[in-house]
């Protein structure tokens, strides 16, 4: 149980090009979902915190309408990076959180190439 | 603000040594997780504790509130046990969760 999906896997694309980012819950109902990026070699860096049906929260230094987060439904968040650039070449990683229980489960990644 | 420390950073042993890898947090944390990240990125929970140990496997993990201080073992270690152990603690009072940089493992056949 408590499996998180991410689609894609890893997307290259054109600068200038948006890509969205597909993060669910496959088999719980998740209130609380964590988009992060990780540069090589780096550990991992939250970028924004999204609950269920409100606006997401971004971490400082993240462009908001650089990365679109929504969360429309208790099992799917997306992240969408808008007009991307070599620079947003990262590997994307998801979390997702059941209310009350301080377990995150991690979806296993997306990585983006932007040329 | 919340510090975490992991040691060693790179991490080269035998096929069956005993692994130890150190976590350490600066202030009061709700949870501390081990993580592990193999090569191509995917990451798995391995544990999630608040106190005491835990035991999956050949894998143990340790806490000690007191000191701010955990430790991740693996016994009997394999080369399939190579990857990147990270360690993330929840600060009391607070959603975000703050990662360490990660010990990377190599283990030798």
């Amino acid at each position: 149980g408590a499996v998180v999906s991410q689609h894609p896997s890893w997307v290259i694309c054109k600068s200038g090009t948006s890509v969205k980012i597909e993060c669910r819950s496959l088999d719980f109902q998740a209130t609380t979902m964590f988009w992060y990026r990780q540069f090589p070699k780096q550990s991992l860096m939250l970028m924004a915190t999204s609950n269920e049906g409100s606006k997401a929260t971004y971490e400082q230094g993240v462009e908001k309408d650089k990365f679109l987060i929504n969360h429309a439904s208790l099992t799917l968040s997306t992240l969408t990076v808008t007009s991307a650039h070599p620079e947003d070449s990262s590997f994307y990683i998801c979390s997702a959180e059941v209310a009350g229980r301080e377990t995150q489960y991690f979806g296993p990644g997306t990585r983006l190439l932007v040329l | 603000k919340n510090e975490v420390e992991q040691s060693p950073q790179n991490l080269t042993a035998q096929e069956g040594e005993f692994i130890t890898i150190n976590c350490s947090y600066s202030v009061g944390i709700s949870a501390l997780h081990w993580l592990q990240q193999h090569p191509g990125g995917g990451i798995v929970s391995l544990f999630m504790l608040s106190s005491g140990k835990k035991k999956h496997g050949r894998l143990i993990a340790t806490i000690n509130i007191q000191e701010k201080h955990s430790s991740l073992h693996i016994t009997a270690s394999h080369p399939r046990d190579s990857a990147v152990y990270i360690c993330a603690v929840r600060e009391i009072g607070d959603d975000k969760i703050i990662f360490g940089k990660g010990t990377r493992l190599h283990i030798l056949p």
